[in-house]
């Protein structure tokens, strides 16, 4: 099966441009997460989709951070204004729905690595 | 979240058994112990989870103290391809926050030929 697909694997830009990340999870698989590495930091959690609602957003940063699943499939993250903070590795991971799915393990993409200058 | 404390870095040679130890000393009756890994230039990978009992499969053992303190991920016969950030991750096994992984700093596992 294809894997958690993320595009762009890479992006720069400057201060104060938008920038829009997306996600393709494994399909089937209605559980839906952003996680994210700043510089030096750990890995922390952004938030989590079941199917296209959001189900727990407490690590979003702020409100220039917009995550959106239509149609409970593919996910976007934009990041609008961009601040030189927010250079880091943004992952995806998804996970299917079965009835034990607080263990059902979460698959990564590879990441989007942001570099805002 | 219960609080973990696992080595900076580890070294192994290749194909020799590897344990990976991970105290977990405030972890509550109802957490599982998920055990991630990251190599480089990729994404979280999984690698096992338990509660109480070992647990096996092809990619590595986990060994669980009796009184879930701590827990040894063994890998029992490294390769190159193991070279990676190693995560232990206890994980609410309740409630909404599935899925949601706090990770610490992790060990680093460098293996050499």
């Amino acid at each position: 099966e294809a894997g958690v697909t993320q595009f762009p694997s890479h992006s720069v830009i400057e201060k104060g441009q938008t920038v829009t990340l997306r996600c393709d999870p494994i399909s089937g698989h209605d559980n839906l997460y952003w996680y994210r590495r700043v510089m030096g930091k750990e890995i922390k959690f952004l938030l989590h989709f079941v199917k296209e609602s959001k189900q727990d957003e407490s690590g979003m940063p702020n409100n220039r951070f917009l995550a959106e699943r239509t149609g409970g499939t593919y996910s976007t993250l934009k990041v609008q204004p961009a601040e030189l903070e927010d250079s880091g590795v943004y992952f995806c991971a998804s996970s299917q729905p079965d009835r034990s799915s607080y263990n059902s393990p979460l698959h990564f993409g590879n990441g989007t690595r942001l570099t805002v200058t | 979240d219960a609080k973990t404390t696992q080595p900076n870095s580890m070294e192994s040679n290749e194909e020799e058994p590897v344990h990976l130890p991970c105290n977990h000393s405030t972890i509550s009756g109802t957490d599982y112990i998920h055990w991630y890994r990251q190599l480089p230039s990729q994404g979280p990978e999984y690698v096992i989870h338990g509660l109480t009992s070992n647990v096996n499969n092809r990619m590595a053992s986990l060994a669980i103290a009796e009184d879930r303190k701590s827990s040894t991920l063994i890998l029992h016969r490294a390769t190159l391809r193991d070279a990676a950030v190693y995560y232990c991750i206890p994980t609410n096994a309740g409630g909404t926050s599935y899925g949601k992984l706090t990770f610490g700093q992790g060990t680093i596992l460098t293996v050499h030929p």
